[in-house]
């Protein structure tokens, strides 16, 4: 139990178009989802939090016109990133939990901006 | 300082036992945990810790808390090739439930 997937798992897009990536739980249903960003070598640095049905809060730095983040239903959560450009390339890794206590991570996306 | 701090590498022989050290931030840290992530992939719990225990047994995995130091370690027993991922502590921090925060993460090569 417990499965949470992202699609797509690649994208490359070309610079100045908009990506959407997809977090969703298979198994349960989220209240609150989470999307953090991983550079190479680097932590996961946590991005947004997103609770359905209400505004993402995003962690400071972090440009909410440039990153969209929906939270429509339970089970479903959206990044957009956009006006893409190679500085966002990433690897992009949601996560979802019912409890405080408990997180459990998408496999990622990894974004590739030309 | 603010980060989570972990060593970068650690290398050790099939069969060793393995210990992955962190330092954390938050003395008031609810929750601490540590996840594995191999190659392209997302990441796995492990196992997490709360604050008011000093140690956890799981299996081949220990978790050893120090409050005071704020020191967190995960150790390995009967390490295998397949442990050999980059092994992330992460903590909670502030009061919105649920906000994660991760160490820069240890790789953990396990030679045969």
């Amino acid at each position: 139990g417990a499965v949470v997937s992202q699609h797509p798992s690649r994208v490359i897009c070309k610079s100045g178009t908009s990506v959407k990536i997809e977090c969703r739980s298979l198994d349960f249903q989220a209240t609150t989802m989470f999307w953090y960003r991983q550079f190479p070598k680097k932590s996961l640095m946590l991005m947004a939090t997103s609770n359905e049905g209400s505004k993402a809060t995003y962690e400071q730095g972090v440009e909410k016109d440039k990153f969209l983040i929906n939270h429509a239903s339970l089970t479903l959560s959206t990044l957009t990133v956009t006006s893409a450009h190679p500085e966002d390339s990433s690897f992009y890794i949601c996560s979802a939990g019912t409890r405080s206590d408990t997180q459990y991570f998408g496999p990622g996306t990894r974004l590739t901006v030309l | 300082g603010e980060d989570v701090e972990q060593s970068l590498f650690l290398s050790v022989r099939e069969g060793d036992s393995s210990v992955i050290n962190c330092t954390y931030t938050d003395s008031s840290s609810t929750y601490l945990y540590w996840y594995k992530q191999e190659p392209g992939a997302g990441l796995q719990l492990l196992t997490y810790i709360f604050s008011n225990m000093d140690m956890k047994q799981d299996q081949r995995l220990t978790v050893l808390l120090n409050k005071k130091d704020k020191h967190l370690s995960l150790r390995i027993a009967d390490t295998q090739t397949g442990d050999s991922a980059i092994y992330f502590c992460a903590e909670i921090r502030g009061s919105t439930l649920g906000r994660l925060y991760f160490g820069r993460g240890t790789q953990l090569t396990v030679w045969p």
